[in-house]
């Protein structure tokens, strides 16, 4: 079965702060491994998506990479609207003959607060 | 940009009664996805759709049932709500072609009394 484990379940930073997020994660066969960031009452935005270990994606202040075993999110120098629940995901490959259908197993989220 | 919209945002229902909660999405998207989130338990699946009225079970699809009539259209509907399915619904889709990224709404927040 797939899982995925984010920690640290809450984070505060100040202002200019850096950080990182950890997302471990055990799978069957990693087809790809998201990170989306959520703001209250809204659902997921897509920020990255990273295939295969060595992997590196950055946008703005935020630099997502990969291992074969997990996931770091780096937050540079955060700024208060950096400040969301940011969430980790798998994809599998298809196996036994069947196809995952991009089904995605979602961690719990690491709920991410920057104080100015 | 893709789109995918969710027809109510806030929606309250009383126990026992027929609920539907509908997602569109306008990118021609062959899957769809519908999860609910409660703080401390993250995103789960509910049920998914990878074409026209087909359907499988995610991992908690017990009270729930869907529907997809047509390719942009996915349903969830409960039977007969009850409190425990008080919680935020999200529909999602994809391609079926790499990247298989999904695409979330913005959620319904129902609340079943």
């Amino acid at each position: 079965e797939d899982q995925v484990t984010q920690s640290p379940e809450a984070l505060r930073l100040q202002e200019g702060e850096s950080s990182s997020l950890n997302c471990s994660y055990t799978v069957s066969g990693l087809r790809g491994l998201f990170w989306y960031r959520q703001d209250p009452g809204k659902g997921p935005e897509f920020l990255f998506t990273l295939y295969s270990a060595g992997e590196e994606k950055e946008k703005e202040r935020l630099k997502a990479t990969l291992t074969k075993k997990e996931s770091f999110l780096h937050i540079t120098a955060p700024k208060p609207e950096d400040s969301a629940t940011y969430l980790c995901a798998v994809q599998p490959y298809s196996n036994a003959g069947g196809t995952s259908y991009g089904k995605l197993t979602f961690g719990q989220g690491t709920i991410l607060t920057v104080h100015p | 940009d893709v789109k995918v919209t969710q027809s109510s945002r806030y929606l309250v229902k009383r126990t026992g009664e027929k609920v539907f909660l509908e997602c569109v999405q306008d990118m021609d998207h062959e899957n769809m996805f519908w999860y609910r989130q409660d703080p401390g338990l993250g995103l789960r699946l509910i049920y998914f759709s990878y074409d026209v009225k087909m359907k499988e079970k995610g991992d908690i699809p017990e009270g729930y049932s869907v529907s997809r009539e047509k390719k942009e259209r996915f349903s969830l509907i409960l039977e007969s709500a009850s409190t425990n399915q008080t919680s935020m619904y999200l529909c999602a889709s994809s391609p079926s072609t790499a990247p298989l990224r999904q695409f979330f709404g913005p959620g319904t927040r129902l609340t079943v009394l």
